[in-house]
């Protein structure tokens, strides 16, 4: 059970606009800490896609975006291609009694349709 | 640019002790707020952090593994050493180490390419 909250799964056909949500709760995500989101290409890496909750880092297509609003935050793909066909993970840091973490979603697997 | 690599034993024993080395170039670990951490993944599962380890040797583990962790540097071989003890199947997976800018930003940058440990007797 992952401390951030995803759907295991979203699809969408090429050149439309899907959204990835992450919730997650007051000790981490509403506590004001940042949201960053990865791209997992099968059998590779994640590689870091947003970061700073809208950020992209330089080479990182502008059709990814990334939104923070409460304790959810979510990654928006449009003019979806067909490799983007992969898991998406989002990541923030959790500050609760029982210490403080780096924390991951449990991961979205995006299909292109 | 920054790499990282992992490296370390493909296969271990239930109940033996897991070192796994990151070698990283790019970058140095004595630089002001830069940090390393290490990720790992269950085969078809999602990410879980398992320890970070700063420029001014500040050491951070997940709450829930801290018990069965260790993480060191070597400056100046550029290395980062993770110990976890008392593996156990569960413990199969992907082990990745990633580059922490600073310590404002808590995101990882870099990631090297993983390395699989497989626990089996």
């Amino acid at each position: 059970q992952s401390v951030l909250t995803q759907p295991p799964s979203v699809s969408g056909a090429p050149g439309q606009r899907v959204t990835i949500s992450c919730t997650g709760s007051s000790s981490n995500i509403g506590a004001g800490y940042d949201v960053h989101w990865y791209q997992q290409l099968p059998g590779t890496a994640p590689k870091l896609l947003i970061y700073g909750n809208s950020n992209r880092p330089s080479g990182v297509p502008d059709r990814f975006s990334g939104s923070k609003s409460g304790t959810s935050a979510s990654l928006a793909i449009t003019g979806l291609q067909a490799e983007d066909e992969a898991d998406y993970y989002c990541q923030s840091y959790d500050s609760s009694l029982s210490g403080s973490s780096v924390v991951f979603g449990g991961g979205t697997k995006l299909t292109v349709l | 640019q920054i790499t990282l690599k992992e490296s370390g034993p493909t296969l271990v024993k239930p109940t033996q002790t897991l070192t796994l080395t990151c070698t990283f170039s790019g970058f140095s670990l004595s630089t002001f707020g830069v940090g390393v951490g290490w990720i790992r993944q269950p085969p078809g599962k999602a990410l879980e952090w398992l320890a970070l380890i700063y420029w001014d040797d500040d050491k951070r583990y997940s709450p829930t593994l801290k018990n069965r962790l260790t993480i060191t540097k070597d400056t100046s071989k550029n290395q980062v050493v993770l110990t976890m003890t008392n593996m156990d199947p569960v413990d199969t997976g992907t082990y990745y180490c990633a580059h922490r800018p600073n310590m404002v930003a808590t995101t990882f940058d870099y990631w090297g390419q993983g390395t699989l440990v497989t626990v089996s007797s």
